[in-house]
């Protein structure tokens, strides 16, 4: 069964506007982190935001910041004011113990 | 501090070559973890180490991949005999504790 499920393969936004990235999961424990990693395509995976589990509010990087719905088992990440160097791939993980799962990523292109 | 140093960038070999792959992790980190990245199969875990001892290698394709830490600053993944369908991106990332993960620029392996 698949740990985080990204639901939207490819993704697209007007330069400046705003876009969301969505992310489930599935988990039945309490205690745990969420990731967003960017993969631009020199395919470096660089971290772009973190989430305590048993944090209420909302993980806030600058341009970017997470809807993470506890309940609702939800962590999409939401990018203000894209830039060209956003265009990446986008990948959501799930750490549980020592172990990460990512998602299969969103494709994300910006529209000069 | 350098970050995740991986070593060789890139590598291109013949089909039944040994392939070593190396991996510095972030000093002071107890956890290193190996990835493979392809189109087809997305980002795989082969294996993670923590304080040197691996821990799960359940992701390590076959008897051909092989991976060692001899100590907290030093890990390699072997392919031996290499094949065709071994050609990915091999990354590194390292753990303090247990948090974020933090990978290396990866090491893109064509395997003719």
């Amino acid at each position: 069964a698949q740990t985080v499920t990204q639901s939207q393969p490819e993704m697209s936004v007007q330069e400046a506007e705003t876009v969301t990235l969505s992310c489930t999961y599935d988990t039945s424990e309490s205690d745990y982190y969420l990731f967003w990693y960017k993969q631009p395509p020199s395919r470096q995976m660089i971290l772009v935001i973190r989430q305590e589990a048993y944090k209420q509010q909302n993980a806030t990087e600058n341009r970017f910041s997470v809807n993470f719905q506890k309940a609702a088992k939800s962590f999409s990440l939401k990018i203000s004011d894209s830039q060209l160097g956003d265009a990446a791939m986008y990948f959501c993980a799930y750490k549980r113990g020592n172990q990460f799962y990512f998602g299969t990523g969103t494709s994300l292109t910006v529209i000069p | 501090d350098a970050g995740v140093i991986q070593s060789p960038r890139h590598e291109v070999t013949e089909m039944g070559q040994e392939v070593t792959l190396r991996c510095k992790p972030i000093s002071g980190h107890n956890s290193l973890f190996w990835y493979r990245q392809t189109m087809m199969r997305g980002l795989e875990l082969l294996i993670y180490f923590n304080n040197n001892v691996p821990i799960d290698d359940s992701g390590m394709p076959e008897d051909r991949f092989s991976a060692k830490m001899p100590n907290a600053s030093f890990s390699t993944l072997k392919i031996q005999p290499s094949e065709p369908r071994d050609s990915a991106v091999y990354f590194c990332a390292s753990v303090l504790r247990t948090d974020t993960q933090y990978f290396g620029p990866g090491t893109r392996l064509t395997v003719l």
